[in-house]
C-alpha cells in the first residue's frame, strides 16, 4: 500500500473515446496533483488542487478535464485524445505548507491512444 | 523559468560499490527545495532525499547523500553500498516556495539517470 492509488494501471482507448483516470490517497493531504511523463520530456506538471479547489492548470488541453470531489479523490476525464497524449499519467498527493512538504506519487496510469 | 539538468542517461555500478549521479539547476529563486525520486519498473515514483536550500548541512538517508552546493546551483546524489534493488530511473527535482509558504506542488524535474547495478 503506497499511500496514493491510481486505477487503471493500463488503458487503451481510441481518438473517440472516453474514459476517466482514477486516483485516491489515504494520507490525509490537503493537496492533490496530476502529471504526465511522456518518453522523450521530463514530468509535467497538468493540474493542482488544493483544498479541492483547482489553483493551477498549465495550459492543458480542454480534451483533459480534472474534478476533485473531495480531498482524497481525484479524477482526469479523458474525450476526444490524440495519440500523442499516450503517456504515463501520475497522481500525486502533498500536505501543503507543512514544514516538510513533499509529495508523494502513485503508480500511474499507462495510457495508449490509437 | 527553472530549468533542471541531468547529464547522464545512463550509468552502471557494481554491487557494494558507489556511485555519484550528476544534477544542475538554474533558478533566481532563494527559497526552494531539491529532490531526488526513483523510479522502479514499478512506475512508482518514491522520494529518495529532500534538502532545503537554506540549509547548509547536506541532507543524509542511510546510503544516500547529497552534495549540495548551492552557488555552483549543483545537486549531486550519492549511493554508497550499492544494491540490486537500486536499479531504477533516477530523477533531480526543483521546487521553489511560493511568498505564501506553500509550493502548488509545482516540481520540475530533470529527464532522468537510469542507474543499473549490476551483480
Amino acid at each position: 500500500e503506497t499511500g496514493v492509488t491510481q486505477t487503471p494501471r493500463h488503458l487503451v482507448m481510441g481518438m473517440t473515446n472516453k474514459k476517466s483516470l482514477k486516483c485516491e490517497q489515504h494520507l490525509g493531504h490537503n493537496a492533490m496533483y496530476w502529471y504526465k511523463q511522456s518518453a522523450k520530456k521530463p514530468l509535467e506538471l497538468m493540474f493542482v488542487y488544493s483544498l479541492e479547489e483547482r489553483v493551477e492548470n498549465n495550459s492543458v488541453p480542454s480534451r483533459f478535464s480534472p474534478e476533485c470531489p473531495n480531498s482524497s479523490h481525484l479524477f482526469l476525464h479523458l474525450h476526444t485524445l490524440q495519440p500523442e497524449d499516450s503517456a504515463l499519467y501520475l497522481c500525486a498527493s502533498s500536505q501543503e505548507l507543512a514544514e516538510n512538504e513533499k509529495l508523494f506519487f502513485g503508480s500511474g496510469t499507462q495510457l495508449s491512444v490509437l | 523559468a527553472q530549468t533542471v539538468t541531468q547529464s547522464q542517461p545512463e550509468m552502471s555500478v557494481q554491487e557494494a560499490e558507489t556511485v555519484t549521479l550528476s544534477c544542475t539547476y538554474d533558478t533566481s529563486e532563494s527559497n526552494y527545495y531539491l529532490f531526488w525520486y526513483k523510479q522502479p519498473p514499478s512506475r512508482q515514483m518514491i522520494l529518495v532525499i529532500r534538502q532545503e536550500a537554506y540549509k547548509q548541512q547536506n541532507a543524509t538517508e542511510n546510503r544516500f547523500s547529497v552534495n549540495f552546493q548551492k552557488a555552483a546551483k549543483s545537486f549531486s546524489l550519492k549511493i554508497s553500498d550499492s544494491q540490486l534493488g537500486d536499479t531504477a530511473m533516477y530523477f533531480c527535482a526543483f521546487m521553489k516556495r511560493v511568498s505564501y509558504g506553500g509550493s502548488q506542488g509545482n516540481l520540475i524535474f530533470g529527464k532522468g539517470t537510469k542507474l543499473s547495478v549490476k551483480p
